[in-house]
């Protein structure tokens, strides 16, 4: 059973430019999460999403940053006119299930790992 | 609001050596507490949790303990190994609702030399 997948593991950007992060959940996950991690900074939530919907998007910047999962395929994180504060690594995280208020493990991903010039 | 603050790194030492990283949490109501690793090139990966106060969560020799009445849980291992050698990130998630995000410290980077 694969694990969570993530692409690509590095990305360059320019200013400006858009940036696209993939992220294929566990085999039986509908649940995904997304962190950043800024350099020398714990991970900081973004989204969670689940098939279809955004559940929670608390953590999100609110310009130039959004995330789907659609129906089929793969989640993704979406970066429009990217700017150098950008620069960090993104994780993606997914769950089997989530019952009400219980927690629910979430298994990681690799990374990408965003660099804009 | 919630948030987590962990032990400064570097650390580095020597294998057979004992080791403790701190982790110090703020709250509301009782969270539950995670440790998670980071090898080099992966992603994190649970190590231990507990959720509720005086749990103690052991996996591969470590073991961490929920002490409410200092809202810590420190990490600790008896005898490194140079395979130990990771970044551990100490985290909570809230209870109720939201209980799905988690809440990360800064991470501390070990290194255990042979």
């Amino acid at each position: 059973n694969a694990g969570v997948m993530q692409n690509p593991r590095h990305l360059v950007r320019r200013r400006g430019q858009e940036a696209r992060l993939r992220c294929s959940p566990m085999k039986g996950h509908s649940h995904v999460y997304w962190y950043r991690q800024l350099p020398e900074e714990g991970l900081k939530f973004m989204v969670y999403l689940q098939k279809e919907n955004i559940i929670d998007e608390s953590g999100m910047p609110k310009e130039r940053f959004s995330a789907e999962f659609p129906k089929e395929g793969p989640s993704i994180l979406r970066i429009q006119q990217v700017v150098r504060g950008d620069s960090a690594a993104y994780f993606c995280a997914s769950s089997p299930t989530h019952s009400g208020s219980s927690y629910n493990e979430q298994f990681f991903g690799p990374g990408t790992r965003l660099t804009v010039l | 609001g919630n948030s987590v603050t962990q032990m400064e790194g570097p650390v580095t030492l020597s294998e057979e050596a004992f080791l403790t990283i701190n982790c110090t949490y703020t709250a509301t109501g009782y969270p539950s507490l995670f440790w998670y690793v980071q090898y080099p090139g992966e992603g994190l990966q649970l190590l231990l949790k507990a959720t509720k106060a005086d749990d103690k969560g052991s996996n591969k020799g470590f073991e961490a303990t929920y002490r409410k009445e200092t809202t810590s849980f420190h990490l600790e291992k008896g005898s490194v190994q140079v395979s130990d050698s990771a970044v551990y990130f100490c985290a909570l998630s809230r209870v109720g609702q939201g209980a799905q995000k988690l809440v990360f410290g800064q991470g501390t980077r070990l290194t255990i030399n042979p």
